[in-house]
């Protein structure tokens, strides 16, 4: 079954703490992408990635980290740093520039 | 730099109604133009996508969306809306050298019965 996951669906963090956001894909896609999404505010770009083992960082990075070691997989931490935590993260994924992405389920981040 | 807009945060249908909402587009060439839906809690799916061509471009669910160059516009139309439509719609081009895409803010559609 094709497709993109992500988990947990809902994830909580507390004070100071770091916590790390899960994207697999089995669509043999190139490149991966994080947004965020808060209500409004249409989608914004966190991270993305071309190809293993390089990424770069998007409009919003700060607070954020990822990794690229496998194709399959790139996961986002959202780290302490990062001071309004709470929103909904979707990982997309596309075979290069310009072309359609896919999205993920998305995964909500809520802090206790 | 790309951007787009969609002028209407929520629209309220009649179902069975038609439907329109708009978007309009910044770009620097002939942009590729993509409409995606997200239901609540849901990730994004792509509904129907301009690359070149014919400027009419049919997609899922009955939806269809025409290209106007002169009018920077990409806009999104259903002749009958169904209950099941109530969700949420982004417009996007690509932002270019980065490959990801630049969203409108959204239109919410709520369908009457």
């Amino acid at each position: 079954d094709g497709g993109i996951t992500q988990s947990p669906k809902y994830l909580f963090r507390k004070e100071g703490q770091n916590v790390t956001l899960s994207c697999e894909q089995n669509l043999n896609h190139d490149a991966m992408y994080w947004y965020r999404q808060d209500p409004g505010q249409g989608l914004r770009l966190i991270y993305y990635s071309q190809i293993v083992n390089d990424f770069q960082k998007g409009d919003i990075a700060e607070g954020y980290s990822v990794s690229r070691e496998k194709k399959e997989s790139f996961p986002l931490t959202v780290t302490s740093a990062q001071k309004n935590p709470t929103a909904f993260y979707l990982c997309a994924t596309g075979q290069g520039l310009q072309e359609t992405q896919y999205f993920g389920p998305g995964t909500r981040l809520l802090v206790l | 730099a790309q951007s787009v807009t969609q002028p209407d945060i929520h629209i309220t249908v009649s179902e069975g109604a038609s439907l329109e909402l708009r978007c309009n587009y910044s770009y620097g060439a002939t942009p590729y133009l993509f409409w995606y839906v997200q239901s609540p809690g849901q990730g994004l799916q792509l509904l129907l996508k301009y690359f070149s061509g014919d400027t009419l471009v049919q997609g899922i669910k009955g939806f269809e969306a025409e290209f106007k160059r002169s009018q920077s516009s990409f806009n999104l139309r259903k002749p009958s809306v169904h209950w099941s439509d109530a969700a949420e719609y982004f417009c996007a081009v690509p932002s270019g050298s980065q490959g990801n895409l630049i969203f409108g803010k959204g239109t919410k559609l709520s369908v009457k019965p």
